[in-house]
């Protein structure tokens, strides 16, 4: 299984909701990050969880807030998000110099 | 620091026409080296990767790429383009040695016309 999923494909919130991106992967990898990508850009890195540990936070606003359960699943809650903030969200996990991405949320905050 | 320029953010090429896309990078020691492609809406997918070894890596749906160390390059090329190959294209380097973090070019959207 060399897949990471991640839920939901789409996701619609308002400013004042609080929901949650989850990612899962069943490679055995130990190390996780987040991006965001806005359109017609590169993925920007916002997290790296290395053995269940947060070890890189890329100066990410605190409406974001990562949460490494087990060593197959990562989360990101959302709360009080801007418009600005609406972009794909994805999720990577590495071996060995690989990174294998999920599918991304699409996420728009209206 | 390391750094990768992808040059053209638009390569547009004929069906059975050579495909090139163009990736210099940055580094004071040469980095671990990638190509991705990324369809509409979708997650990146991994085309090939440069680690260690011989300079000519081949990878899925016919791409290859060389790493040139004398040009801090990794171009991308495919002899014969498909419709089904337009996409976003991203280069990206990760440290040797270090934690395996990509950090991509800007993307070249590749435009296949028939």
């Amino acid at each position: 299984d060399t897949e990471v999923t991640q839920t939901p494909k789409h996701l619609v919130m308002g400013m004042t909701n609080k929901k949650s991106l989850k990612c899962e992967q069943h490679m055995g990898h130990r190390a996780m990050y987040w991006y965001k990508q806005k359109a017609k850009k590169p993925p920007e890195l916002m997290f790296v969880y290395s053995y269940e540990k947060l070890s890189i936070n890329e100066s990410v606003p605190s409406r974001f807030s990562p949460e490494c359960p087990n060593s197959s699943l990562l989360n990101l809650h959302l709360h009080a998000l801007q418009p600005e903030d609406s972009a794909l969200y994805l999720c990577a996990s590495v071996l060995n110099t690989e990174a294998f991405f999920g599918q991304g949320t699409r996420l728009t905050v209206v | 620091a390391q750094s990768v320029t992808q040059l053209g953010s638009h390569v547009s090429v004929s069906e059975g026409a050579l495909v090139l896309l163009r990736c210099n990078y940055s580094s004071s020691v040469p980095p671990y080296l990638f190509w991705y492609v990324q369809y509409p809406n979708q997650g990146l997918q991994l085309l090939l990767k440069y680690t260690t070894g011989a300079t000519l890596v081949k990878g899925i749906n016919g791409f290859e790429a060389e790493f040139k160390k004398s040009e801090t390059s990794f171009h991308l090329t495919k002899p014969s383009a498909h419709m089904s190959d337009a996409a976003e294209y991203f280069c990206a380097v990760s440290e040797r040695g270090g934690s395996y973090i990509p950090t991509f070019g800007r993307g070249t959207s590749l435009i296949v016309h028939p």
